[in-house]
């Protein structure tokens, strides 16, 4: 069974940095395309970043140049490292899996529960 | 970047209607479309894929339709489970793009 699980959430100042966490079971980070989309208080779902099987990376224009998504093969593990944080960061913070044996990578067939950021002073 | 326009922004629905949501790129995406199921408190749920592909495990009573830039989810019959938001991706490009969502209240 093929679980992801986040961490790493909390109340954070603005200007603050935070690093979330997602441990996966089941299938391999690095065989996979892996991503995190964040959702606002009320809102609706916005892609944040990807990382190919290949280990490339991109970024929505909103998070470059302060975000950074990673992972490490023997933990399994993705991650999101958040810096310079801004009140509109405030969302709750999904990892998923690109599922490459549909057309598109782009597919998200498995998501973690998610974990909450507050960026608030 | 490719904009997605989802619509109505909410409908009212009772249990065995049939409800239909649609969804415009503002460019073709050819047949990159998924569909997403969200319900309160809890993580999306891929329903559709490449705009008509039925997701293992989804009730048959989920159909998509489309390509290019118009795209239609239907619900033949609304069962109580069913009421929650949806949500249209392109997965043609990046940015990934969502549209706004559709909220299926009763």
């Amino acid at each position: 069974e093929v679980q992801l699980v986040e961490t790493g959430g909390g109340l954070i100042q603005p200007g603050g940095s935070l690093r979330l966490s997602c441990a996966v079971s089941g299938l391999t980070v690095t065989s996979n395309y892996m991503t995190w989309v964040r959702q606002a208080p009320g809102k609706g779902l916005e892609w944040v970043s990807i990382i190919y099987s290949g280990g490339s990376t991109y970024y929505a224009d909103s998070v470059k140049g302060r975000f950074t998504i990673s992972r490490d093969n023997s933990k399994n593990t993705l991650y999101l490292q958040m810096n310079t944080l801004r009140a509109e960061d405030t969302a709750v913070y999904y990892c998923a899996r690109g599922d490459c044996g549909r057309t598109s990578c782009y597919t998200f067939d498995c998501w973690g529960q998610g974990t909450l950021v507050t960026v608030s002073s | 970047d490719i904009q997605m326009t989802q619509s109505p922004s909410s409908r009212s629905a009772s249990v065995g209607d049939r409800v239909t949501i649609t969804c415009r790129a503002s460019q073709s995406i050819r047949s990159y479309l998924n569909w997403y199921q969200q319900k309160p408190g809890k993580a999306p749920k891929l329903l559709i894929y490449d705009a008509s592909s039925l997701q293992g495990g989804v009730p048959s009573r989920f159909s998509g339709s489309g390509s290019g830039t118009d795209f239609t989810l239907t619900i033949s019959s609304l069962q109580p489970e069913d009421f929650a938001t949806y949500y249209c991706q392109q997965s043609y490009s990046t940015p990934i793009t969502f549209g706004g969502g559709t909220k299926v209240e009763i």
